[in-house]
């Protein structure tokens, strides 16, 4: 069964550091999103992504954060100034269509960041 | 806003034991339900979901969920719980509601954590 695959499995960085978070979605999957999951709270959803653009974001989603989808395979989460509230597993998700009704979220195993 | 709220946070339970986990959700609208699982070291898994007709849906490895319209719950059942069903549990809602943005993503409670002593 394919599968979504997230690269690393953890990242430790520095505060103030630009980490990028990567995801190849599987492959005949148009909608990509992001969630995150701090240490004892609620799974957040952070964007989704289709046609090479934002289609909906988080008011976590500030300037800090982008996405992009540079080749046909990969879908990566930047953070450019890390802060310590950062820190989270990041799931990557992707769906064939735009509803989560007829094509639910397949996830990835998740990316943990520990920013120091 | 809507909101999911999972009542039980943490469950312990010896196998063979029957399983309900509570899921409610704040919303007046038309909904879809979805109750997720991640086992240890695992990606999060789609369980079952609900978007219309027969409001007892049937899952894999032999779960069930009941919507109830009138006490916005989507209650996640197992009648006899293994040891492998050691997991965490994650009710989500997504919301029907008007605007482009709503179909695209999920709500979700705060989860269960499920342990099931063999």
């Amino acid at each position: 069964e394919p599968e979504v695959t997230q690269t690393p499995s953890h990242q430790v960085t520095q505060m103030g550091q630009e980490v990028i978070l990567r995801c190849v979605p599987i492959s005949n999957h148009l909608y990509f999103y992001w969630y995150r999951q701090i240490l004892g709270q609620k799974v957040e959803f952070l964007v989704s992504f289709y046609n090479n653009e934002i289609s909906e974001k988080s008011e976590i989603f500030d300037d800090q954060f982008s996405v992009e989808r540079p080749d046909g395979s990969n879908f990566t989460l930047k953070i450019r100034s890390t802060k310590l509230e950062d820190s989270a597993m990041y799931f990557c998700a992707s769906s064939e269509m735009g509803t989560t009704v007829r094509s639910p979220l397949h996830f990835g195993n998740g990316t943990r960041l520990t920013v120091t | 806003a809507q909101s999911v709220s999972q009542h039980n946070h943490h469950v312990i339970l010896s196998e063979a034991a029957s399983l309900e986990l509570g899921c409610n959700y704040s919303y007046g609208g038309t909904v879809n339900l979805f109750w997720y699982v991640q086992y240890p070291g695992q990606h999060l898994q789609l369980l079952l979901k609900y978007f219309s007709g027969d409001p007892l849906v049937k899952g894999i490895k032999g779960f069930e969920a009941e919507f109830i319209k009138s006490k916005f719950s989507f209650n996640l059942r197992k009648p006899s719980v293994q040891w492998s069903d050691t997991a965490e549990y994650f009710c989500a809602v997504n919301a029907m509601g008007t605007g482009a943005g709503n179909n695209r993503k999920l709500i979700w409670g705060l989860g269960t954590s499920l342990a099931v002593n063999p």
